[in-house]
């Protein structure tokens, strides 16, 4: 199986604030990533697609890049409904795996 | 609009099955897959099964097969999760998530609730 890792676990940052989300594939999974993002009591969302294309809906200030084993998502300008936690997912093997989450939190 | 709305929450008995309903609106039911996921306490999203709503095909993630079962009724265009031999270690939220080309999960149910307990 890919394994998949994030880092950090956890961090807490202020409004404005840009943020970086590392994520790693234990393989190559060229560009078949995405991000999720999970709020208490709200129903998961799909960000970003394909490594780098952004859902429609979702906020400019949310980019991912990466390719290969290594992936990024950055959040430009911190708002404080971006609280949660953050997902990466691989789809180029079965079977899909995700990382382990990053917490985001306000200081 | 499009939206998944699970069943509600369950306890369920040691070496009990459970079956979790899944029910799609605001898109034509069996032309997307639909995925099964699951995230137990303080656990990372697992992904379980994956069926083809329209002629059925399954994939299943090594780990729960033999034990979960994918059905559906275009009908009700409702898709159904069935788990079996319940332990402790499956009591987690389980959610159904649209497969969107086979690359990702676009729309997610809000999670069913599943406690295996005695």
């Amino acid at each position: 199986d890919v394994q998949m890792t994030q880092s950090p676990s956890s961090l807490s940052a202020s409004v404005g604030d840009t943020i970086n989300i590392s994520c790693q594939a234990s393989q190559d999974i060229s560009n078949h990533l995405n991000w999720y993002q999970l709020k208490t009591g709200k129903v998961p969302k799909l960000l970003i697609s394909d490594a780098s294309i952004l859902e429609t809906g979702v906020p400019s200030r949310f980019s991912g890049s990466g390719s290969g084993t290594d992936f990024l998502l950055t959040i430009n300008s911190l708002q404080p409904e971006d609280i949660g936690t953050y997902y990466c997912q691989q789809y180029a093997f079965l079977p899909l795996t995700f990382g382990p989450g990053t917490k985001a939190d306000m200081k | 609009q499009v939206q998944l709305v699970q069943s509600g929450a369950e306890v369920i008995k040691p070496g009990a099955s459970v079956k979790v309903a899944c029910k799609a609106s605001g898109y034509t039911f069996t032309s997307y897959a639909m995925h099964w996921v699951r995230q137990a306490p303080g656990q990372r999203l697992e992904w379980m099964a994956w069926v083809n709503s329209a002629n059925g095909n399954r994939k299943y993630s090594q780990k729960f097969q033999g034990r979960v079962t994918l059905t559906g009724d275009a009908s009700a265009s409702t898709a159904y999760m069935q788990l079996s031999s319940l332990r402790s270690e499956d009591t987690a939220v389980y959610y159904c998530a649209r497969d969107r080309d086979g690359k990702a999960m676009d729309v997610w149910g809000q999670g069913t609730t599943v406690i295996v307990s005695s």
